[in-house]
């Protein structure tokens, strides 16, 4: 599976939006970009995923550039309960068993 | 449903002890993986189940071994803990390719 590139923490203030940006540039045609989040050391949960066109659920928005490249994942409106580790990964929509974590980036959400 | 559930929550072994770790799930997932994370890291895969009845290694399976007991069971065995077994441990489940849920995590301590 394709190696990602995060920033390692970021900043938000809450109420705004948080823009956490994933570098993945040997992405292939194959592979989707998935995002989780682990919250204080508990278990991560999904997020979002997508493989080419822009995708928005009730928690967030994934930014997938033209060439796949590199995503954004915006969490429109932060709240404090969005402080957690934020993981891009990019994998094979049938490679379940593949699914490679890095050190992701830590969003900290502040008043 | 309770999703994802691990026992022990917390558990301090002597080296050269052994333990199994409990994963349970109620989603009637075909998929049952194993992960750890060590501090300040992400996840590593250890071992998976696609489906009843089948086991494979991951990233890094030396020093356990599991058993996919039934469709909603998998346990992790450590035959004889080492201190660099100290780890928290996650189980996750998912429908075939779809997004993992995730247990709680147990922390394993081994001195």
């Amino acid at each position: 599976d394709a190696k990602t590139t995060q920033p390692t923490s970021m900043d938000c203030a809450e109420g705004r939006a948080a823009n956490l940006p994933c570098n993945h540039s040997t992405i292939s045609g194959n592979e989707y970009v998935y995002w989780y989040r682990q919250i204080h050391s508990q278990g991560p949960q999904y997020i979002i995923h997508g493989l080419k066109n822009n995708e928005t659920n009730e928690m967030a928005s994934l930014i997938i550039t033209e060439d796949r490249k590199s995503s954004t994942l915006i969490l429109p409106h932060a709240t404090l309960r969005d402080t957690a580790v934020y993981y891009c990964i990019v994998r094979g929509l049938y490679n379940n068993n593949d699914m490679r974590f890095g050190a992701g980036t830590r969003l900290t959400v502040k008043p | 449903n309770a999703g994802v559930t691990q026992t022990p929550k917390f558990q301090v072994l002597k080296t050269g002890q052994s333990m199994t770790l409990q994963c349970a799930q109620d989603m009637n997932h075909n998929s049952m993986y194993w992960y750890r994370q060590d501090p300040g890291m992400g996840l590593r895969l250890i071992y998976y189940s696609a489906s009843e009845g089948t086991t494979d290694k991951g990233e890094v399976p030396n020093g356990y071994n599991v058993s996919r007991l039934n469709k909603r069971e998998f346990s992790l065995r450590l035959e004889s803990a080492a201190p660099s077994q100290t780890s928290v441990y996650f189980c996750a489940s998912s429908h075939i390719s779809y997004e993992q849920y995730f247990g709680p995590g147990t922390r394993l301590t081994v001195t």
